[in-house]
């Protein structure tokens, strides 16, 4: 069965950082884009970042970018999302996701991990 | 950036109908279209790829159609686990872009 299982959220203030991990489980890690998805409190859903395969590409939205960093690390299987520089409007659910590359929609997700930015 | 748009934000649907659900794209992305379906407290789910392609599990009740900038999901005769938050999102271009939702509500 695949898994995607998500850690790292919790309360910073703003400026602050955060690491988000997310472990995989049931299928060939190596073999599959990976992404970052994020959902405000009562909002929809916001992509944020995605990496191929490999680790070679990596894809951020404008609203992240300089801030946030993708990796991955495929002897672990293990996907994860440097945040810096954290606002207050990166307060969120972040959900990581399997993607079937070379197509980028997410075919699997985690439950998710919350972020909150405050003072 | 593609602006996807969905429409209407809330649809009422009494159990048993039917409900047509719309994404509109601000410019083509051919068929690479999906659909997810988000239940309160829960994660998304993938309902349909390529625009019209079921993913593994997904009842024959969900169908997806279209192509280019206009889109459909289609839920025949729907149950009481239907009812939820749908989303749209396009994967032809960079950034990947979501449509804002439309909620299935009980009438």
């Amino acid at each position: 069965e695949v898994q995607l299982l998500e850690s790292g959220g919790g309360l910073v203030q703003p400026g602050g950082s955060l690491r988000l991990s997310c472990a995989a489980s049931g299928f060939t890690f190596t073999n599959y884009a990976m992404g970052w998805v994020r959902q405000a409190p009562g909002k929809g859903l916001e992509w944020v970042s995605a990496i191929s395969g490999s680790g070679g590409n990596t894809y951020y939205a404008d609203s992240v970018m300089g801030r946030f960093t993708i990796s991955r690390d495929n002897s672990r299987n293990m996907l994860f999302l440097q945040m810096n520089s954290l606002r207050a409007e990166d307060t969120a659910v972040h959900y990581c996701a399997k993607i079937p590359h070379p197509s980028y929609y997410m075919d699997v997700w985690g439950k998710g991990t919350t972020v909150t930015v405050s003072s | 950036e593609r602006v996807m748009t969905q429409s209407p934000a809330t649809l009422s649907v009494s159990p048993g109908e039917r409900a047509t659900l719309s994404c509109r794209a601000s410019q083509s992305v051919n068929s690479d279209l999906a659909w997810y379906q988000q239940k309160p407290g829960q994660a998304p789910r993938l309902l349909i790829y390529f625009a019209s392609t079921r993913a593994t599990g997904i009842p024959a009740r969900f169908s997806g159609s279209g192509s280019g900038t206009e889109f459909t999901l289609t839920i025949t005769s729907l149950q009481s686990e239907d009812f939820a938050v749908y989303y749209c999102q396009q994967y032809n271009n960079w950034p990947l872009t979501f449509g804002g939702g439309t909620k299935v509500e009980i009438k």
